[in-house]
This record gives structure tokens, C-alpha cells and sequence, in this order.
């Protein structure tokens, strides 16, 4: 255990359905990041918090992609009218800054069917 | 679009060899790279983080090193045993994290 935690850990859901994912961070961690991982690539950069504040957002992000973190703690990725290509392992990792290790969650695994 | 290479892309070593994989990256806006051991089933746990060039760094069984100049590094595992089995990513941080696809070690008892 990492100190990271993720909910849901699976999530299956239809073609066209809005989905909501949680990360919670270690408490003194003041980034957050959100990666999405398929089969037989590592894990690919969406977004990133410093604290609340939304500081980078990879350009393969569609608009359909919102990630939040109201007060700086836990955040939140929400995917609107899924597609069977968001069908992912979707990865929340935090850091002190990106010169030391990320932490790690377990994932939220998301199948689009 | 910032490319990061890996090879070999799978490895499958008996119990007792010693192996080692590359990381290729850019050499150019270098901040840090970053070694993650991933098992199935858990979550990616980091093992190095490595900034100036010329860096080795060691835990246990485990050492890396670093040529920012050339854009590559290398992990070493000394006597494998079957718990080294795993996923072994590397990330270039530059402006942002950029991993590769990792190498896939199988340590067969």
C-alpha cells in the first residue's frame, strides 16, 4: 500500500455513459498526477495538480476529459459519453515535486462496452 | 512527441542470472529519470530517481545509472530472483512525465 488510494478499482460501463473516478493523494503531496495505461504501453501523462491548480493538460486529451482538485487534497477525472477507446487502467499518482518518486494508486479499470 | 524506448520489451532469465535493460531517451530538456518496478496486480512502486549525469544508484540487488548526454540509462539486477518479476518502466521528466513501455522480466525458478 502506497498511501494512495483509487475508487472505483473496476468500473464497467456502456458506450455513451459518463464516468467519475477518484484519487486521493498522500496528504502532504502537493501534485497529483492522472495517467492512462493500455495493454503493453506505460503509463501515459493526462494531467497534472500543483495543489488545486491545474497546470498541464496532455494535448491527446479530448475535450470530453475533466479532471478537478477543489481544495488541493483528493481529485477528481470524469470521462463524458464514453467510448470503447477509453476503455484503460487509469492511473492517479502524487509527489512532493517531479525530482523525487510518485506514489502511486492501484488503478481504476475501466471497461467500455 | 517526446519518444522513450526501451529494450529488450520482455526477458526471461533463469533464477541466479544477473540482466540488465535500457532506457532511451531525449537528451535535451532533461530534468530527471525515474525507474518503476510494476507487479501484476499492485501498483507501480518507484525504485530510482536520478537527475545529474554520471548518477549510479544501488538498492539491494538493483543499481542504475545515468548518461544525460547520450539519453540513456541502464538498470541492473544482480542474481534475479523469481519476486524481480515484473514490469520495469522508466520516465523521462523534462516539461512533463514521459514513460516508456517498459520491459517485461520473467525470473524462472
Amino acid at each position: 500500500d502506497t498511501g494512495v488510494s483509487q475508487n472505483p478499482r473496476h468500473k464497467i460501463t456502456k458506450r455513451g455513459q459518463n464516468v467519475t473516478f477518484r484519487c486521493d493523494p498522500i496528504s502532504e503531496h502537493n501534485r497529483l498526477y492522472w495517467y492512462r495505461q493500455t495493454l503493453g504501453q506505460g503509463p501515459e501523462f493526462l494531467t497534472y495538480f500543483q495543489n488545486e491548480a491545474q497546470l498541464e493538460k496532455s494535448r491527446l486529451l479530448s475535450d470530453r476529459f475533466s479532471a478537478e482538485r477543489p481544495k488541493g487534497s483528493f481529485s477528481t477525472l470524469e470521462i463524458q459519453r464514453t467510448e470503447q477507446g477509453d476503455s484503460a487502467m487509469y492511473l492517479c499518482a502524487s509527489t512532493i515535486n517531479s525530482a523525487y518518486e510518485q506514489y502511486f494508486g492501484p488503478g481504476t479499470r475501466l471497461t467500455v462496452t | 512527441i517526446l519518444n522513450v524506448e526501451q529494450s529488450p520489451q520482455s526477458l526471461h532469465v533463469q533464477e541466479g542470472d544477473s540482466t540488465n535493460f535500457t532506457c532511451s531517451f531525449p537528451s535535451s530538456n532533461f530534468y530527471a529519470l525515474h525507474w518503476y518496478r510494476w507487479e501484476t496486480a499492485k501498483s507501480p512502486e518507484a525504485l530510482f530517481v536520478m537527475t545529474l549525469n554520471g548518477d549510479e544508484k544501488k538498492k539491494g540487488r538493483i543499481s542504475a545509472t545515468l548518461n544525460t548526454k547520450e539519453g540513456y540509462s541502464y538498470l541492473y539486477i544482480k542474481g534475479s530472483q523469481p519476486e524481480d518479476s515484473a514490469t520495469y518502466l522508466c520516465a523521462f521528466y523534462g516539461q512533463n512525465f514521459v514513460f516508456g513501455p517498459g520491459t517485461r522480466l520473467s525470473v524462472l525458478p
